[in-house]
């Protein structure tokens, strides 16, 4: 089955900087990938996806890539501001009809310093 | 956008006892929702998934007997963790996948403490 690897666990910048956050999939029949926000003590918040006929997505400060040869996938957030503090999660599934089990990441808890 | 609402919020329970949680889709219909649970500092674990109708189909590991899923409409999915003990304590979320577009969409979760 599907295992995804997240780096780093936890990511500590300065207010200003970027923030970059790492996935691997193990599975190349995965086609959807999705990027998560997670407050305390509240569930997770969608804040961007890719699928795979796409390279790249932007949305603002946050952007992903996808590299379907090396099973990669990666959120980049740019000029981070403290209330980008929280713990993100990446996911992988097969998104088709009725087959869209998502396969979460460990997650990477991000601190944002003023 | 579309919302996904769970009840209880927070839940304390004896050990021993069933608890009962709810989630709906308020303003979209959803075949199928999942429920996941997640440890404190850990990720989202998969739980099973549930379908409208149906029986759920439980994730490797999972005991069906003690996690009780039922999806009778297309808007509520409950899940009852029976005989609840201690280490059943976790952050349960649950998704719903609208039906029309697709998209997954996440409950708030229900925390549940077993003493």
């Amino acid at each position: 089955g599907e295992n995804v690897e997240q780096h780093p666990s936890t990511l500590s910048v300065q207010e200003g900087d970027s923030a970059v956050i790492k996935c691997t999939y193990s599975d190349s029949a995965s086609n959807y990938f999705p990027w998560y926000k997670q407050e305390l003590g509240k569930g997770p918040q969608l804040i961007i996806d890719i699928r795979s006929n796409v390279g790249e997505k932007k949305d603002q400060r946050i952007a992903v890539t996808l590299n379907k040869t090396a099973k990669h996938f990666s959120l980049h957030i740019t000029e981070t501001q403290p209330e980008d503090s929280a713990v993100y999660f990446c996911a992988a599934s097969i998104k088709g009809w009725n087959t869209d089990k998502l396969i979460f990441g460990t997650g990477t808890r991000l601190q944002v310093f003023p | 956008g579309a919302v996904v609402s769970q009840h209880p919020s927070r839940v304390i329970c004896k050990s021993g006892t069933s608890v009962k949680i709810e989630c709906r889709s308020l303003d979209f219909q959803a075949t199928t929702m999942f429920w996941y649970r997640q440890f404190p500092k850990q990720s989202l674990m998969l739980m099973a998934t549930s379908n409208e109708g149906s029986k759920a189909t439980y994730e490797q590991g999972v005991e069906k007997d003690k996690f009780l899923i039922n999806h009778a409409s297309l808007t509520l999915s409950t899940l009852t963790v029976t005989s609840a003990h201690p280490e059943d304590s976790s952050f349960y979320i649950c998704s719903a996948r609208d039906r029309l577009t697709g998209e997954q969409y996440f409950g708030p979760g229900t925390r549940l403490t077993v003493t």
